[in-house]
């Protein structure tokens, strides 16, 4: 079955500072891929559409000053968290559908958990 | 806004028996519904797909329905075994969407 990675899969940074997620679709091409958060004992909220070669869709609430999303080519998109806060603190999972398209299966990395001090 | 409803936050069952997992939806129906199980600290892992105008769908010990009239889909796991204890998210996709709403999950424990 299709693979997606995320790197890091943990990290804590510093209240101020900017982070990296990276996620990769590693034997299958991805035009679209999707950015979740979830908290505690909390469903997958979805956070923003990532479309290769043109710019993202966030949902409504969502910063996109904030949450940078980048899909520079078919197999890479990267979430970074600018001025991260406490408050950003969770647990950060991507996903890219399957080759029949987005109404199918999704496949998701295993998820970045992120602390911000 | 659409709402979906697991209307178990925690299910404990007894090994060998039949789990039922509760999906309620409001307003439209989707042209899909899946369900996906989610280890803890790790992204969910899809098991079944259903679509609207499916009744009923099966894969090895799972089972899941799907009542458009009801709103409602019925994720069952037969034979019951402590290895499938964990939380079980049902999904809806609407292909005039293209994205995916998931629920806030049902978790499951079986015990020996």
């Amino acid at each position: 079955g299709a693979v997606v990675s995320q790197h890091p899969s943990w990290v804590i940074c510093k209240s101020g500072t900017s982070v990296k997620i990276e996620c990769r679709s590693l034997d299958f091409q991805a035009t679209t891929m999707f950015w979740y958060r979830q908290f505690p004992k909390q469903s997958l909220m979805l956070m923003a559409t990532s479309n290769e070669g043109s710019k993202a869709t966030y949902e409504q609430g969502v910063e996109k000053d904030k949450f940078l999303i980048n899909h520079a080519s078919l197999t890479l998109s990267t979430l970074t968290v600018t001025s991260a806060h406490p408050e950003d603190s969770s647990f950060y999972i991507c996903s890219a559908p399957g080759d029949r398209g987005v109404s199918y299966e999704q496949y998701f990395g295993p998820g970045t958990r992120l602390t911000v001090t | 806004s659409q709402k979906i409803e697991q209307n178990s936050e925690a299910l404990n069952i007894q090994e060998g028996k039949t789990a039922t997992l509760t999906c309620n939806y409001t307003n439209y129906s989707p042209a899909y519904l899946q369900w996906y199980r989610q280890d803890p600290g790790r992204g969910p892992v899809f098991l079944l797909l259903i679509r609207e105008n499916e009744k009923e769908k099966r894969k090895e010990r799972l089972k899941v329905t799907f009542d458009t009239t009801l709103k409602q889909s019925l994720f069952h796991i037969t034979a019951s075994q402590p290895a499938d204890s964990a939380t079980y998210l049902c999904a809806l996709v609407y292909s005039s969407a293209s994205k995916i709403i998931f629920g806030s999950g049902t978790r499951l424990s079986i015990r020996p």
